[in-house]
């Protein structure tokens, strides 16, 4: 199976701040990533797939990027709505498998 | 409108069963793979399990194989699971989770259900 892993595991930042979270893969998986918000209490939102495509409705300041085995979801102007734990998902092939999170605190 | 509704959780012994039901509206159902992806009390996230648009094909996480079972009736546009010997690690919210690929696999999801929780506890 696919291993992921992701740093840091929570950042802290203030709004209009610029906000990276990384994200690896065990082996490389091309572009095949994806990228989800989730709030507390709430089921996660996809964000970004095939490591760079912007989902529908998703504001632009999210954008992502990389290939192979490394990858990054960056927020350019960090707003208020934008709290929540961030997971990168690998969607190579089943089992699809998920990063531990990064939790985002205004 | 996507909509999503999982039904079914609750509190069981270890040991024991249940099935989860998930009622889609808003798309054409049979048109598309679907999973189930659980996330314990606190934890992150873990695909459990998913299936082919026509059901001809399932897709198991090691940690439930052999005792999970997917399903799906497409003339109801209900997804289902049948959980057996519960263990207290399957405690979790479980998600129903629509891929985003028309008659094919992406092997992401861009819509969710709300989550249904499944407590294993005595």
């Amino acid at each position: 199976d696919i291993q992921m892993t992701q740093s840091p595991s929570s950042v802290s930042a203030s709004v209009g701040d610029r906000v990276t979270i990384t994200c690896q893969a065990s082996q490389g998986i091309v572009s095949w990533l994806a990228w989800y918000q989730q709030k507390p209490g709430k089921a996660p939102k996809l964000l970004i797939y095939e490591g760079s495509r912007l989902q529908s409705g998703v504001p632009s300041r999210f954008s992502g990027s990389g290939s192979g085995t490394d990858f990054t979801l960056t927020i350019s102007s960090l707003q208020s709505e934008d709290f929540g734990t961030y997971f990168c998902q690998q969607s190579k092939d089943f089992p699809a498998t998920f990063g531990p999170g990064t939790k985002v605190v205004i | 409108e996507v909509q999503l509704l999982e039904s079914g959780g609750g509190l069981v012994q270890p040991g024991g069963s249940l099935r989860l039901s998930c009622t889609a509206s808003g798309f054409t159902f049979s048109n598309y793979a679907m999973s189930w992806v659980r996330q314990a009390p606190g934890k992150g996230l873990e695909w459990v399990s998913g299936i082919l648009e026509s059901g001809g094909r399932t897709y198991y996480a090691d940690s439930v194989k052999g005792r999970f079972t997917i399903s799906r009736d497409n003339s109801k546009n209900t997804l289902y699971l049948q959980l057996h010997s519960l263990r207290a690690e399957d405690t979790a919210v479980y998600y129903c989770a629509k891929d985003p690929a028309d008659y094919g696999v992406s092997y992401y999801f861009d819509f969710w259900g709300q989550g249904t929780l499944v407590t294993v506890s005595s």
